[in-house]
């Protein structure tokens, strides 16, 4: 399996703070990125994907990326208490229909 | 956002019989799905790409005669965990990709809990 690191956490913040998510990876050929969000016994769901180096946002959500550095990050504004769940960073290396490696994920804990 | 279906949800068997799980695309076609494996408090890991038409390719460590995948039709996938045994007791997931492209996004089903006892 390629690497995708993530700090496991739990990373908590109060109510209404910005959240850091931050994950790395091994293979300088991975083409596009995601932020997936995981509720407890459920399955996955897409917050955002990146694929070019910068700043995207959508909404309270920003993700960022940094291909030489080999880091992606996603920011969470005016963090809610729903927000708590654990946010899996997933790879996809290479073009087309391709396999996607995902971290460990990090638990976000929203104190109200 | 296209839907991807699991089935059964969950489903509780002996030591040494096999189940069969299945995913399936519901309104749209799929030549290429993803079968992942989530122990708990782990991360998804990716067990095999099920091909439409051909034999799946699985991942390094993960057992072929094991974990039997047939992609029979272009929306439907099923994995077979053959010989159960409580250490394959997990939560099984599949996906589907949608558009192509680099950033083409994934379709979860909405995973199968495996208890063997």
């Amino acid at each position: 399996q390629k690497e995708v690191e993530q700090n496991s956490g739990p990373l908590s913040v109060p109510e209404g703070a910005i959240a850091s998510l931050n994950c790395t990876y091994s293979d300088r050929g991975s083409q596009s990125f995601f932020w997936y969000r995981q509720y407890s016994g459920k399955s996955p769901e897409l917050i955002m994907f990146i694929y070019s180096n910068g700043d995207k946002e959508d909404g309270r959500f920003t993700a960022q990326l940094n291909k030489a550095s080999q880091y992606v990050s996603l920011l969470i504004r005016d963090s809610q208490p729903s927000d708590s769940a654990t946010y899996l960073c997933a790879v996809n290396i290479g073009w087309g229909f391709n396999k996607f490696y995902f971290g460990s994920g990090t638990k976000l804990n929203v104190k109200p | 956002g296209a839907v991807v279906s699991q089935h059964p949800s969950w489903v509780i068997c002996k030591s040494g019989t096999s189940v069969k799980i299945e995913c399936r695309s519901l309104d749209f076609q799929a030549t290429t799905m993803f079968w992942y494996r989530q122990f708990p408090k782990q991360s998804l890991m990716l067990m095999a790409t099920s091909n439409e038409g051909s034999k799946a390719t699985y991942e390094q460590g993960v057992e072929k005669d094991k974990f039997l995948i047939n992609h029979a039709s272009l929306t439907l996938s099923t994995l077979t965990v053959t010989s159960a045994h409580p250490e394959d007791s997990s939560f099984y997931i599949c996906s589907a990709p949608g558009l192509a492209g680099a950033y083409n996004e994934q379709f979860f089903g909405p995973g199968t809990r495996l208890t063997v006892l």
